[in-house]
């Protein structure tokens, strides 16, 4: 019964670096959200996948940022050269149902702090 | 597009006031309405949802009504303990498409003994 699990929890970077953040859904889950949280702020949705599908990447902010879940379970969030503008919590969650099947709860993992200094 | 409106924090009570946290939503259609809570150094965790007008969620004496003639889904509390000293997010999704949340700003709510 694991909740979503996120990795590295804090993670600093020098501007320029590239980065990479990781989540492991709850098992079996087919859908699988990624949010950015500025301090002080609600979470911004960033991307979505159904299985392996990447169905909505509206919300990254830029080309630098990319997403991937290949074999439709653990998620990697990539970003490169990385701005300080770029510090924030990086959310993952996940859910039980797929697009347009109903308004399934979202389980939230704990999050990735960067700090790009 | 879709958005979120909260009452602006942070909020300070006393243990056993009565807690109202006032959301207010823009959206297309039906969205379902989430109550978000984040407790210190943890993730955030779904406290209550509605997912069509007149419902009523509830969960550890907190509730909240979709109310759709003013939009809104204000969340309240009857008698508030320390514990719920959280930071509290109003969330949407929409009825069609991928699901994904829409948030509001946030409201820290601490509650003194």
């Amino acid at each position: 019964g694991a909740g979503v699990s996120q990795s590295p929890r804090y993670k600093v970077a020098k501007r320029g670096q590239d980065v990479a953040l990781r989540c492991d859904p709850i098992s079996g889950h087919v859908s699988l959200f990624w949010y950015q949280q500025a301090l002080g702020q609600g979470p911004e949705f960033l991307t979505y996948f159904q299985n392996e599908a990447q169905l909505d990447k509206s919300g990254l902010p830029s080309d630098r940022f990319f997403a991937e879940r290949p074999e439709g379970s653990v998620s990697t969030l990539k970003i490169q050269r990385t701005q300080q503008e770029d510090s924030a919590v990086y959310l993952c969650a996940s859910s039980q149902v797929r697009q347009g099947q109903g308004r399934e709860t979202q389980y939230f993992g704990p999050g990735t702090r960067l700090l790009v200094l | 597009g879709n958005s979120v409106t909260q009452m602006e924090g942070p909020v300070t009570l006393s243990e056993e006031a009565f807690l109202t946290i006032n959301c207010t939503y823009t959206a297309t259609g039906y969205p379902s309405l989430f109550w978000y809570v984040q407790y210190p150094g943890e993730g955030l965790q779904l406290l209550l949802k509605a997912t069509k007008a007149d419902d009523k969620g509830s969960n550890k004496g907190f509730e909240a009504t979709y109310r759709k003639e003013t939009t809104s889904f204000h969340l309240e509390k009857g008698s508030v303990q320390v514990s719920d000293s959280a930071v509290y997010f109003c969330a949407l999704s929409a009825p069609q498409g991928a699901q994904k949340l829409v948030f509001g700003q946030g409201t820290r709510l601490t509650i003194n003994p």
